[in-house]
């Protein structure tokens, strides 16, 4: 059984740094691109960053780029994105999402996704 | 950064009815389109991929068509558990986007 699931999640200041975490089992993690999607109180579904399974190529969107960093560790099966500069609109719910087929390319739509974890930026 | 537009923001039906949802692209992106199912406070749900390809395990009411710009996601019947908010995403470049959301509300 595939599973995702996330940790990290917490209260930080504007301008503080959080580094999330999504712990991954019941599929070979290597052969899949992963990626983080948010969801801002109230709101849609925003991709954020993405990287891939076998090199480990990595993409932004620009609300995020030069602040963020995706990572993955294949020997832990673990995704990471480290939040640096956070601002008040990041606040959201971060999900982490797998791609739906095994490639060393991008796929870019998301058959499973973990429970989410809160990011608040706030004073 | 491809935009994508979903119509209505809300829609009001009843059980039994037959629902669409128009997702427009703001240029082509061939069939690279993909739907999503979600509940409060819950994960998105994968319902349709390539335009109109149904995901495994979703019910056969749903159903997805279109290429190019325009797509609809089409629920024949509407049942109990399908009260929902529905997203598209297109995949055809980076930076993958999603419309805005259509919530389904019970009429």
């Amino acid at each position: 059984e595939v599973q995702l699931l996330e940790s990290g999640g917490g209260l930080v200041q504007p301008g503080g740094s959080l580094r999330l975490s999504c712990a991954a089992s019941g599929f070979t993690f290597s052969s899949f691109a992963m990626s983080w999607v948010r969801q801002a109180p109230g709101k849609g579904l925003e991709w954020v960053s993405g990287i891939r399974g076998n090199d480990g190529s990595t993409y932004y969107a620009d609300s995020v780029k030069g602040r963020f960093t995706i990572s993955r560790s294949n020997s832990m099966n673990t995704l990471y994105l480290q939040m640096n500069s956070l601002r008040a609109e990041d606040t959201a719910v971060y999900y982490c999402a797998k791609d739906r087929v095994s490639s060393t390319s991008w796929i870019g739509y998301f058959d499973y996704w973990g429970q989410g974890t809160q990011v608040t930026v706030s004073s | 950064d491809i935009q994508m537009t979903q119509s209505p923001s809300t829609l009001s039906a009843s059980v039994g009815d037959r629902v669409t949802i128009t997702c427009r692209a703001s240029q082509s992106i061939s069939s690279w389109l993909a739907w999503y199912q979600q509940k409060p406070g819950k994960a998105p749900n994968l319902l349709i991929y390539k335009a109109s390809s149904l995901e495994s395990g979703v019910p056969s009411r749903f159903s997805g068509s279109g290429s190019g710009t325009e797509f609809t996601l089409t629920i024949s019947s509407l049942q109990p558990d399908d009260f929902a908010t529905y997203y598209c995403q297109q995949y055809r470049s980076f930076t993958w986007t999603f419309g805005q959301g259509t919530k389904v509300e019970i009429k």
